[in-house]
């Protein structure tokens, strides 16, 4: 069974710009997490999606933001962006139910 | 906040040597997940303890939930190269069907031959 795929995996951007992160998750898996790595602080939550609905959101502002199609596939975008929001993006899913996370290789993000 | 504090946030060992990861929380969760992640890459699941007092093992690794089910401890038996990484834990609280990992920080490890 394939992995959750993430594309692109690095990612080059300045300031100001926007991008969008893609997510394809687990065959089966109908729940996706996002998350943000640096290494001052770690993974931190994003959102969560289930069947298209936005279940669950971290502490993040409204420049983040997200969404699932029908098809569990799912894209982050971050708009207006800053230096400070250069990290690792990490998408997890998940079947219905479940605490297990399977994680993708993440996209790599630099702002400049 | 952090609700997930992990000790010590960097462990440098020789081959052969044993060691112990802490993971410890005033938050009670419905279950604690240990996570392996290589440079470059997604956090790999390793276990998931679900029951107060809980112990697995898997090969060289002996994971342990605590009684009141807010801390767990990694420990590592004749470390190996190839258990180099950054050892994570991720406390999960669930509700209304929905599902939401905390994570600390991360034990990085190293394991010199």
């Amino acid at each position: 069974k394939a992995g959750v795929t993430q594309t692109p995996r690095y990612l080059i951007k300045t300031r100001g710009q926007q991008v969008t992160l893609s997510c394809s998750p687990i065959s089966g898996h109908r729940s996706v997490s996002w998350y943000q790595q640096t290494p001052g602080q770690g993974l931190q939550f994003l959102f969560e999606y289930f069947s298209e609905t936005q279940r669950n959101k971290g502490n993040f502002p409204g420049r983040f933001s997200g969404r699932q199609f029908s098809n569990s596939r799912s894209e982050m975008n971050v708009s207006t962006l800053e230096l400070g929001d250069s990290a690792l993006y990490l998408c997890a899913s998940s079947l219905w139910g479940s605490d297990e996370q399977f994680f993708g290789p993440g996209t790599r993000l630099t702002v400049l | 906040t952090q609700l997930l504090e992990q000790s010590p946030q960097f462990l440098s060992i020789q081959e052969g040597e044993n060691l112990t990861v802490y993971c410890n929380s005033s938050s009670v969760f419905s279950s604690l997940q240990w996570y392996r992640q290589e440079p470059g890459e997604g956090p790999v699941l390793l276990v998931t303890v679900v029951t107060g007092g809980e112990v697995k093992k898997l090969k060289r690794l002996t994971f342990q939930f605590g009684d009141a089910r807010k801390d767990s401890s990694l420990h590592i038996t004749a470390a190996q190269p190839g258990d180099t990484g950054l050892y994570l834990c991720a406390g999960a609280k669930s509700g209304a069907g929905s599902y939401q990992l905390t994570f600390g920080k991360g034990t990085k490890l190293s394991v010199i031959p």
